[in-house]
């Protein structure tokens, strides 16, 4: 079965980056996109990007005005997305999610906290 | 951006009761408009993409209706597993944007 095992809560600094991982398992990794989604608390879902983790082309959204980069490492089937420039609005779940197109998305990791705090 | 916005922000509903949310863009999207379940701490949920169709192992239960800027999700017969909050998502124009939810709580 398809199953997304992302990588655990991180607490950073402003200014900061941070790496969060994404790691798929249970089809081929290289034939499906990997969209990445976060949700800051009380807040709605927000798309941030995805990855074609067949040949590695990206787009990102333009809100995060170039802070996040996505990429990926077929050999261990594992998604990445770096945030650099950490600012508190940045506190949120961030989760991965599969996508069988560069616009769909079906199966969804259980997400990561990732919190801003001086 | 693409603006979504859903209606009722709330309701409070009934197990067997049929319930109707709407979503609404603010230019017209075609069908390329998806929704999500989410309960609360848990990741969302896949239901339905293109409008109307159903993701796999997703019960027959839920549908989806509509094109261009209206759009509706039905849930036929509510079950306890259905309280949750419910988004939908435009997929039409970068940068793909979510409505801000519909909570269904039991009453």
């Amino acid at each position: 079965q398809v199953q997304l095992v992302q990588s655990g809560a991180e607490v950073k600094k402003p200014g900061a980056s941070v790496k969060v991982s994404c790691k798929a398992s249970g089809y081929t990794f290289t034939r499906y996109f990997i969209h990445w989604v976060r949700q800051a608390p009380g807040q709605r879902l927000e798309w941030m990007g995805w990855i074609n983790a067949g040949n590695g082309d990206t787009r990102s959204s333009p809100t995060f005005q170039g802070r996040v980069t996505i990429t990926r490492d077929t050999s261990a089937t594992t998604a990445y997305m770096y945030l650099s420039s950490l600012r508190s609005e940045d506190t949120a779940v961030y989760y991965c999610s599969r996508g069988p197109t560069l616009t769909t998305l079906d199966s969804w990791g259980p997400g990561t906290l990732v919190t801003v705090s001086s | 951006d693409i603006q979504m916005t859903q209606s009722p922000s709330s309701l409070s509903a009934s197990v067997g009761d049929r319930v109707t949310i709407t979503c609404r863009a603010s230019q017209d999207i075609s069908n390329y408009l998806a929704w999500f379940q989410q309960k609360p701490g848990k990741a969302p949920k896949s239901l339905i993409y293109a409008a109307s169709s159903l993701q796999s192992g997703v019960p027959s239960k839920f549908s989806g209706s509509g094109s261009g800027t209206d759009f509706t999700l039905t849930i036929s017969s509510l079950q306890p597993e259905d309280f949750a909050t419910y988004y939908c998502q435009q997929y039409n124009t970068y940068p793909f944007t979510f409505g801000p939810g519909t909570k269904v709580d039991i009453k």
